[in-house]
């Protein structure tokens, strides 16, 4: 099965300052798609940023963007700007273009600090 | 993106007594649907994958009997946890995957989750 690797159990971030989340994942195929949720107090979880592993182009969603480095197999999280709202426990996933299943990190709580 | 409501959010049942976890699609039909089970500070564990109008996909260790998941509508799947005990006490979560293909096709959307006590 593949495995996902988030190394950062708690990172804290200033205020206005930016924050990078580490993860990296463990797969023989070469199509997939990897995605980072946020899970904030409410424990709702809330899709971040999505990736497909075909795409060169790293995504972005405003604040939010990914540093995809497919052959390190590596998929880290940009957080410019933080907000106190970022703060949250943030998941990266993995999910294979074949089978049903999404593969979650352990995660990465994040504080802001103000 | 799409929207999946879970219903309740939170319930208390006696010990030894069922209950049922609602998981709806609100804007977009779902073929697939997850179930997981989250214990304090830990990630989510996949307990079992919902297809509509077949039985569900249990994971190794989940007990199927225990925990009967139900997708009768390509917008409705239940979980009904049965005899529950004070250990089945948690936070479930559902999440739904958008019908489509490329990144929307294959990105799941979560509900609102449910916590469970059984006392």
């Amino acid at each position: 099965a593949q495995t996902v690797t988030q190394s950062q159990p708690e990172m804290s971030v200033q205020e206005a300052e930016t924050v990078t989340l580490s993860c990296t994942y463990d797969t023989s195929e070469s199509d997939y798609y990897l995605f980072w949720y946020k899970q904030p107090p409410s424990r709702q979880m809330i899709l971040v940023i999505r990736q497909e592993a075909y795409k060169q182009q790293n995504a972005t969603e405003n604040r939010f963007s990914v540093n995809f480095q497919k052959a390190a197999k590596s998929f880290s999280l940009k957080i410019s700007d933080s907000q106190l709202g970022d703060a949250a426990m943030y998941f990266c996933a993995y999910r294979s273009n074949t089978g049903n299943q999404f593969y979650f990190g352990t995660g990465t709580s994040l504080t802001v600090i103000p | 993106g799409a929207v999946v409501s879970q219903h309740p959010s939170r319930v208390i049942c006696k010990s030894g007594t069922s209950v049922k976890i609602e998981c709806r699609s609100l804007d977009f039909q779902a073929t697939t649907m997850f179930w997981y089970r989250q214990f304090p500070k830990q990630s989510l564990m996949l307990m079992a994958t919902s297809n509509e109008g077949s039985k569900a996909t249990y994971e190794q260790g989940v007990e199927k009997d225990k925990f009967l998941i139900n997708h009768a509508s390509l917008t409705l799947s239940t979980l009904t946890v049965t005899s529950a005990h004070p250990e089945d006490s948690s936070f479930y979560i559902c999440s739904a995957r958008e019908p489509g293909t490329g990144a929307t096709g294959n990105t799941i959307y979560f509900g609102e989750g449910s916590w469970l006590t059984v006392v």
